[in-house]
């Protein structure tokens, strides 16, 4: 079955503790893994495509990294204005896309 | 240059009732994707549209259904109103595959 199985759930980290989102995907396959961030009340915020292993992208305090099976979200010394839920998303054949379910990141000053 | 408009951005319906929301893309953006959010399930796939064409459609009964205008301008609707359709429901643009853009949202409250 195809799915995309983000992890943790929720992190809570002090600011500047630099820490790691998890997305696991299988899909048959994969076009393209997609990072956004939804903040409360708002619509999710594109951040970054990936589309092979061993890719790699950056923006500000964040790194997108791929693998063939998973995808992690480096976060470098967060600050409070970091704290959102996280979402990572896999397009695959026929053009399907699937999202997990996020990642809600709390970082406290 | 202006973003993903959906309106209205509340409403409140009663079961069995019917409602339409609609989405505006960004402009030239052809691909209006519509998906519904919940605290449980997360972001679930409703359908994409592509010049007025519907591309893919996720596992939604059929009371749920849209269409796309030859302005891009999509529209869904929501007939029979369950209290479980209480839900984020999310727009969004994209000129190709996954780039997506989305819009603010409706928040449908069934009662």
């Amino acid at each position: 079955e195809d799915q995309v199985t983000q992890s943790p759930e929720a992190l809570r980290l002090q600011e500047g503790e630099s820490s790691s989102l998890n997305c696991s995907y299988t899909v048959s396959g994969l076009r393209g893994l997609f990072w956004y961030r939804q903040d409360p009340g708002k619509g999710p915020e594109f951040l970054f495509t990936l589309y092979s292993a061993g890719e790699e992208k950056e923006k500000e305090r964040l790194k997108a990294t791929l693998t063939k099976k998973e995808s992690f979200l480096h976060i470098t010394a967060p600050k409070p204005e970091d704290s959102a839920t996280y979402l990572c998303a896999a397009a695959y054949r026929d053009d399907k896309i699937i999202f997990g379910k996020g990642t809600r990141l709390h970082i406290l000053p | 240059k202006a973003g993903v408009t959906q309106t209205p951005r509340y409403l409140i319906k009663t079961r069995g009732q019917q409602v339409t929301l609609s989405c505006s893309p960004i402009s030239g953006h052809r691909s209006v994707s519509w998906y519904q959010q919940t605290p449980g399930q997360g972001l679930q796939f409703l359908f994409e549209y592509f010049s007025e064409t519907q591309r893919n459609k996720g596992n939604f009964p059929g009371r749920f259904s849209g269409r796309q205008f030859s302005n891009s301008r999509s529209e869904m609707n929501v007939s029979t109103l369950e209290l479980g359709d209480s839900a984020l429901y999310l727009c969004a643009s994209s000129p190709r595959l996954g780039g997506y853009t989305f819009g603010s949202g409706t928040r449908l409250t069934v009662v």
